[in-house]
Formats: C-alpha cells, sequence, structure tokens
C-alpha cells in the first residue's frame, strides 16, 4: 500500500501546549500537504511543503519535511481548544496523479 | 464565494441497490476529485475527473463509477451496494494541475443496510 502513517495515532494536551505529528511515507514525492478534518467532516488544507523545502510557517503551524527519511513533522504551537480535530498528511507525485493521504492523527485540546 | 457543496448530506441504501452522490466544484475550478473515508480510517482515492475526463481512479471495483458534467459539476455512482460500501465520500476541487491544494466539500454519509 502507498499510504502513509501517521503517529501518534491520538494526541491528548491542554490549551496552550504545543502538539507535534509525525507522518511517514514510502515513496518519492513532489509535495507533501497537511489537512485537518473536524468531526468527520470535510477537509481544510493548512499547508504545503514541496520537496526541495525543508521547513515551512503559516501562522501557528511550522512544518517540517526530511525526504531522505521520508517523513514529515507538523507542529501546532500554544493549542487552543479549536484545535480539535484529526490531522492527516497527504504525498503528491506526479508519476501516481494523486494525492495520498496518511491515516491521521485525533488531536484533543482540552481547555 | 461558495465552496465546494456535496448531496445529499446523508444516504440510506439497502444491499444491491444503487447510489448516486453529486459534488459541485468551487466555481472557476475544473478538477474533481472522489475519496472514500470508512469509519476510523484515511481517505482513499477514488476519482479524478478533469474538463470531462476520468483521469486517474484508485483500486476500486467498476461498481463504482462516475462522470463529470461541461458545467464541472460531478456525479459519483455506486452499484450493487455492499455493506462496506458504507462510508463518507467527499469531494474535492482543484483550480489547475494536480498536486495542488484542494478544496473538499462537507461529505455525503452513505449507509448501507
Amino acid at each position: 500500500s502507498q499510504q502513509g502513517e501517521e503517529d501518534p495515532q491520538a494526541l491528548s494536551i491542554q490549551e496552550g501546549e504545543n502538539a507535534t505529528m509525525n507522518c511517514s511515507y514510502k515513496t518519492s514525492i513532489n509535495n507533501l500537504q497537511w489537512y485537518r478534518q473536524n468531526s468527520g467532516r470535510g477537509l481544510v488544507h493548512l499547508i504545503l511543503i514541496r520537496s526541495n523545502e525543508r521547513e515551512k510557517h503559516s501562522g501557528r503551524l511550522r512544518v517540517t519535511l526530511d525526504t531522505s527519511k521520508k517523513s514529515s513533522s507538523l507542529l501546532i504551537t500554544a493549542s487552543r481548544a479549536a484545535d480539535t480535530a484529526s490531522y492527516f498528511c497527504a504525498t503528491f507525485f506526479r508519476g501516481f496523479q494523486k494525492l495520498v493521504f496518511g491515516t491521521g492523527t485525533r488531536l484533543l485540546v482540552s481547555p | 464565494e461558495a465552496g465546494v457543496t456535496q448531496s445529499p448530506t446523508h444516504l440510506i441504501k439497502t444491499r444491491g441497490q444503487q447510489a448516486t452522490l453529486r459534488c459541485s466544484p468551487i466555481s472557476g475550478h475544473t478538477s474533481v476529485y472522489w475519496y472514500q473515508q470508512a469509519l476510523g480510517l484515511g481517505l482513499q482515492f477514488l476519482l479524478w475527473y478533469d474538463e470531462g475526463e476520468e483521469r486517474n481512479r484508485g483500486n476500486f471495483p467498476p461498481r463504482f463509477s462516475g462522470r463529470q458534467f461541461p458545467n464541472y459539476s460531478s456525479e459519483l455512482n455506486v452499484n450493487a451496494l455492499e455493506l462496506e460500501d458504507s462510508a463518507l465520500y467527499l469531494c474535492a476541487s482543484t483550480l489547475g494541475l494536480a498536486g495542488g491544494e484542494q478544496y473538499f466539500g462537507p461529505g455525503t454519509r452513505l449507509t448501507v443496510t
């Protein structure tokens, strides 16, 4: 299976703490994207990092990419209760012409 | 600007029946993607349509099919429904080439009894 894996499967933290989730994938990629999903609804795009980039920031989000290890991490700083959601990484490789999603990390941020 | 819309929100069918799910992309987007998300699992790629043509297909049986209309809206048809087809079906649209940011609709929850 091409599907990536995310670690941890679930994460529970307090508001104000940082949350880190990791994504590993199996094939070459052109880019890697992170999405958020609230309560089994549609996904919202968070950030896209290209294969030649190593780090990218967007507000409280920081994404790193290590293509040699085929892994990425998403850091959410100063978490809020509203960050409670499932987070998915998705990889794109031009040869496959599709996004391959990971299994997701369920994040719970308690007030 | 209206986002991606999907209908119906919920659909309950009996095993062996056919289901039709609909998706309207963001105005100006020409590509539509369909995904299946079974309970507790990640998204599985089903189909990609662009400019009215099927561009790519995931590892699903032929009873999963669809089409894209001239106005870029799309329809997913699932024939001979099986219990394991119960899932959230998500549609996404993009502007431009594959591999870019995808904009998702709220999904259709299909339950097969």
